[in-house]
């Protein structure tokens, strides 16, 4: 069964402190997505990434990088020289490879407070 | 800019009353549509899945004679919270599936979610 586990409920860190956020998962797919969501207060969705099982290249988005381990089944995403405008819950998700959603499973959620 | 939209992003109903949520795909048809859950500090759950034409696929412990599910276009789903009770109060997203050869990648795009408070 799959499982996606973001052991970091919640962080707080000052504003320019790097962050990262952990995003462990589980899955006997060997054809899978990983994805990153940001959720602010007002509740939307935001879509940062989403990674297939076959590309491990880690990839920087201005000051967002997201590394994948495939030997260590984690997906951690990093926020560098954090501001407030990162508060927000971060959600990894988990898809198979049939991407119809049924088997599409968020973690947990971290929320991250950064504070000024 | 959006390609799933939800209507309405706030709703307030008495108890006992229904309310419907509408989930529209904006610039591309959506066999498989999906409604999830999310209760206060907790993660999105699914629960059902609804496909075009067909009856939605309810996860188990979701009562699909309270949360009806109805997608009978290609670009609509909605879910009509039925009898609704406070403890129904949570919000509600939709994602739809977006195929591969609509001039974008097989994918799921998000609604903006929809806060239902019933009091």
């Amino acid at each position: 069964a799959q499982k996606v586990t973001q052991a970091q409920t919640e962080i707080s860190v000052v504003e320019k402190e790097d962050v990262t956020l952990d995003c462990v998962y589980e899955t006997r797919d060997t054809t899978y997505y990983l994805f990153w969501y940001k959720q602010p207060p007002s509740g939307e969705l935001v879509f940062l990434i989403r990674r297939n099982s076959f590309d491990e290249q880690n990839e920087i988005s201005g000051r967002y990088s997201w590394n994948f381990q495939k030997s260590t089944s984690s997906f951690n995403f990093t926020i560098t020289a954090s501001q407030v405008v990162d508060s927000a819950v971060y959600f990894c998700a988990l898809s198979e490879a049939s991407i119809n959603g049924q088997n599409f499973v968020f973690g947990p959620g971290t929320r991250l407070s950064v504070l000024p | 800019g959006a390609v799933v939209s939800q209507h309405p992003s706030w709703v307030i109903c008495k108890s006992g009353t229904s309310v419907k949520i509408e989930c529209r795909s904006l610039d591309f048809q959506a066999t498989t549509m999906f409604w999830y859950r999310q209760f206060p500090k907790q993660s999105l759950m699914l629960m059902a899945t609804s496909n075009e034409g067909s009856k939605a696929t309810y996860e188990q412990g979701v009562e699909k004679d309270k949360f009806l599910i109805n997608h009978a276009s290609l670009t609509l789903s909605t879910l009509t919270v039925t009898s609704a009770h406070p403890e129904d109060s949570s919000f509600y997203i939709c994602s739809a599936l977006s195929r591969q050869g609509q001039g974008r990648r097989n994918t799921i795009y998000f609604g903006e979610g929809s806060w239902l408070t019933v009091v």
